[in-house]
C-alpha cells in the first residue's frame, strides 16, 4: 500500500520569499507523483506531476518540484512566493499499475503568503 | 479545452433524504474517479470506473452507489444521507487508467 506524508500542515511565509513543501511517500513498488493546488472553496488544479525520466519536474506558476528515490521524498519549491499562491496544497501518489488516477493523497499544506 | 463537468455545483439536502451527483468526464476519457473532501481534510478516493464497469472501491459507504453509463457519465447515488456526509466531492476522469486524471470543480453537499 501507498501512503504520503506532508510534513508541514502550515507554512506561513512572507512575499517574494523562497518556500519548501515537503513530501515523504511510501510505497514498495513503483509511483506516479503529483502536486495539487487548492485555493478556497475552488477544486483541485494540478501543478506538476513526475511520471518518469528527469528527476526535476518544472510545473505552473514558477512551482517546480524534485523526486528523490533514494529518499522517497517529492518536495515543492518555489523561488519566490506571490500573494495569489496562498491556498492548500496537496502531494498525492498513484500507482502505475492500472491504477493512474486513484490518487493517496497527503494531509496538505496550507501555504499562507503575507505582504 | 474540455473539462470535466460535475453538477450540481451546491447541493444542500436533509438527513435521511437521498441526493444524486453527476459528472461528465473530458470526451473520449474512459474511467471516472470519485472523491470525497471532508471539511479540513484531504480527498479520499470512494470508487472508480472504467469502461463502465467498476474498476476499483475505496472507502465509500455502503449507503452510496455509483455507475458509469453507456455515454461515460458517472452518477454518485447516496442514500439515507447523513450530517457527516457534507464534504465535497470530486469527480476526474482518464483516458484509460494509467494516464493523469483530470478533476471537476466538485460539488459541495451540505446536509442539515
Amino acid at each position: 500500500a501507498q501512503s504520503v506524508t506532508q510534513l508541514d500542515s502550515q507554512v506561513p511565509v512572507f512575499e517574494e520569499a523562497p518556500v519548501e513543501l515537503r513530501c515523504n511517500y511510501s510505497s514498495s513498488v513503483s509511483v506516479y507523483l503529483f502536486w495539487y493546488v487548492q485555493y478556497p472553496n475552488q477544486g483541485l488544479q494540478l501543478l506538476l506531476k513526475y511520471l518518469s525520466g528527469s528527476t526535476l519536474v518544472k510545473g505552473i506558476n514558477g512551482f517546480e518540484a524534485e523526486f528523490n528515490k533514494s529518499q522517497t521524498s517529492f518536495h515543492l519549491r518555489k523561488p519566490s512566493v506571490h500573494i495569489s499562491d496562498t491556498a492548500e496544497y496537496f502531494c498525492a501518489v498513484s500507482t502505475p499499475m492500472g491504477q493512474g488516477g486513484k490518487l493517496i493523497f497527503g494531509q496538505g499544506t496550507e501555504l499562507s503568503v503575507k505582504p | 479545452a474540455a473539462g470535466v463537468i460535475q453538477s450540481p455545483r451546491h447541493l444542500i439536502k436533509e438527513k435521511r433524504e437521498t441526493a444524486t451527483l453527476k459528472c461528465y468526464p473530458i470526451p473520449r476519457h474512459d474511467t471516472v474517479y470519485w472523491y470525497q473532501q471532508g471539511p479540513g481534510q484531504d480527498p479520499q478516493f470512494l470508487i472508480s470506473f472504467y469502461e463502465k464497469m467498476q474498476s476499483d472501491k475505496g472507502s465509500i459507504p455502503d449507503r452510496f452507489s455509483a455507475q458509469q453509463f453507456s455515454d461515460y457519465h458517472s452518477e454518485l447515488n447516496m442514500s439515507s444521507l447523513e450530517l457527516g456526509d457534507s464534504a465535497l466531492y470530486f469527480c476526474a476522469s482518464s483516458w484509460d487508467r494509467d494516464t493523469e486524471a483530470f478533476f471537476g470543480q466538485g460539488t459541495r453537499l451540505t446536509v442539515v
